[in-house]
């Protein structure tokens, strides 16, 4: 069966420092892959979705970045951390066309 | 742009009634529509799920309905439960199959 992970759970960050969220997928080859944001007490923003190796698109301008260096690795970065950073980040994957996403279970983070 | 709206906010219903939320979208070419339930701190779980080739789907006391024509599709919840309570998200996948986009989310509470 396919499982996601997604790593730390929960990340305290100064502002101005770097990020990286890491996301991995067992179980399933060649997935979809997506990092999310969710604002407190807001909706599911979409950031980046990768649909294969070293294929990203961005969703938003923002201050953050994603690598996917392996088929089922999804990486999301900053360089510099902003307050406005903050937030539960959700990553995500799909098999497909037109089915449903599995979300890993997410990182809160704070920027101080 | 490509989005979905959906309404209410916030529902709060007695425990036993019925609960119904509403979501349109954009993009005329999605066919598949998912609802999640996200419970506090946890990830968002797939609750139900309809296609385009068909008007409406139940399952228990969960049915959704699609109308392709107005763009509009909602989720019926009867006879509620206090553990119903959640955020219900609707959401649409556009882009040939790959993003899924979602509404801002309602906050279901159920009243015992």
């Amino acid at each position: 069966s396919q499982t996601i992970h997604q790593w730390p759970a929960t990340l305290v960050q100064p502002v101005g420092s770097p990020l990286s969220l890491e996301c991995t997928v067992e179980g399933t080859s060649n997935p979809n892959l997506y990092w999310y944001r969710q604002a407190a007490g807001r909706g599911l923003q979409l950031l980046f979705y990768s649909v294969g190796i070293g294929q990203i698109s961005s969703e938003v301008p923002q201050n953050l970045s994603a690598s996917r260096p392996q088929d089922r690795q999804f990486i999301l970065s900053s360089k510099k951390l902003l307050l406005s950073d903050s937030g539960f980040y959700l990553c995500a994957w799909s098999q497909g066309l037109n089915t449903e996403a599995f979300f890993g279970q997410g990182t809160r983070l704070t920027v101080v | 742009g490509e989005n979905v709206e959906q309404h209410p906010s916030t529902l709060s219903v007695q425990e036993g009634d019925s609960a119904v939320i509403k979501c349109t979208y954009s993009d005329s070419a999605s066919n598949y529509f998912p609802w999640y339930k996200q419970e506090l701190g946890k990830r968002p779980q797939l609750i139900i799920d309809i296609r385009s080739n068909v008007g409406e789907k139940k399952d228990q006391r969960i049915a959704v309905t699609l109308n392709k024509t107005a763009k509009h599709f909602s989720l019926h919840i009867t006879e509620t439960q206090p553990e119903d309570s959640a955020v219900y998200f609707c959401a649409a996948i556009i882009s040939g199959g790959f993003k899924t986009i979602f509404g801002a989310g309602t906050r279901l509470f159920v009243k015992a």
